[in-house]
């Protein structure tokens, strides 16, 4: 089946730092989205992107659709301590309702 | 509204127990998900309502029993789990179509232990 490679795994950075991490594909995706996850909780949806080449920003993050749609970055500026979490990317192919393919998460660590 | 809500937020069973999952969510989206998630691993898909009508069911063993009585309302029914069952399970929700409609919004999840 369709997998997603998300690098890195894990990140130990120093607060203020810039954090990026992204997500590769074999196949081409119509959709890419990024969620953060905090312990215990769901995914929280941070920036979807729908076109290839399509960079959004929220607030601190940014986040890129690459442009042979098989590829998906994200950035987070001047990193706080509540940024601690696993970030997922998810991609959907066209024409599948629900079919949300999950990068395996990058987990972040921010040293005050 | 734009939150989508799950009860409880902590249930343990035994193997033999019947107990059911609920999720509820009020933005009017006509999709909505169940996914299962282990500790340290992604969300896995089992499965998806579209108008109220399962359409996708992803293989996922007959002691998980998913509802959907309302466009609002999605139960997962379950019975005779096994301790390997134990895990996070998420509720989404999204609209129905490709775009901006993909977006699927999770609920806090359900802790699930089986002992």
């Amino acid at each position: 089946g369709q997998q997603l490679n998300q690098s890195p795994q894990s990140m130990f950075i120093q607060e203020g730092e810039d954090v990026s991490m992204n997500c590769t594909s074999s196949s081409i995706f119509n959709t890419w989205l990024w969620y953060k996850q905090d312990p215990g909780e769901g995914p929280v949806l941070l920036i979807a992107l729908y076109k290839a080449g399509e960079l959004t920003s929220n607030g601190r993050l940014t986040a890129q659709f690459g442009i042979t749609r098989k590829d998906s970055f994200l950035n987070i500026s001047a990193s706080i301590p509540s940024d601690v979490g696993i970030y997922f990317c998810a991609g959907q192919p066209g024409g599948s309702q629900g079919n949300l393919i999950f990068g395996k998460g990058t987990k972040l660590s921010v040293k005050p | 509204d734009t939150e989508v809500t799950q009860t409880p937020k902590h249930l343990v069973m035994g193997m033999t127990n019947k107990k059911s999952l609920k999720c509820e969510q009020h933005m009017g989206h006509r999709a909505m998900y169940w996914y299962k998630q282990k500790a340290k691993k992604p969300p896995e898909l089992m499965f998806v309502y579209s108008y109220e009508k399962l359409s996708i069911n992803e293989s996922v063993p007959s002691r998980f029993s998913p509802e959907c009585p309302n466009s609002s309302l999605l139960n997962l029914h379950l019975h005779a789990l096994q301790p390997e069952d134990s895990a996070l399970y998420l509720c989404a929700s999204s609209q129905v179509g490709e775009g901006p409609r993909n977006e699927q919004f999770f609920g806090p999840g359900t802790r699930l232990t089986v002992l």
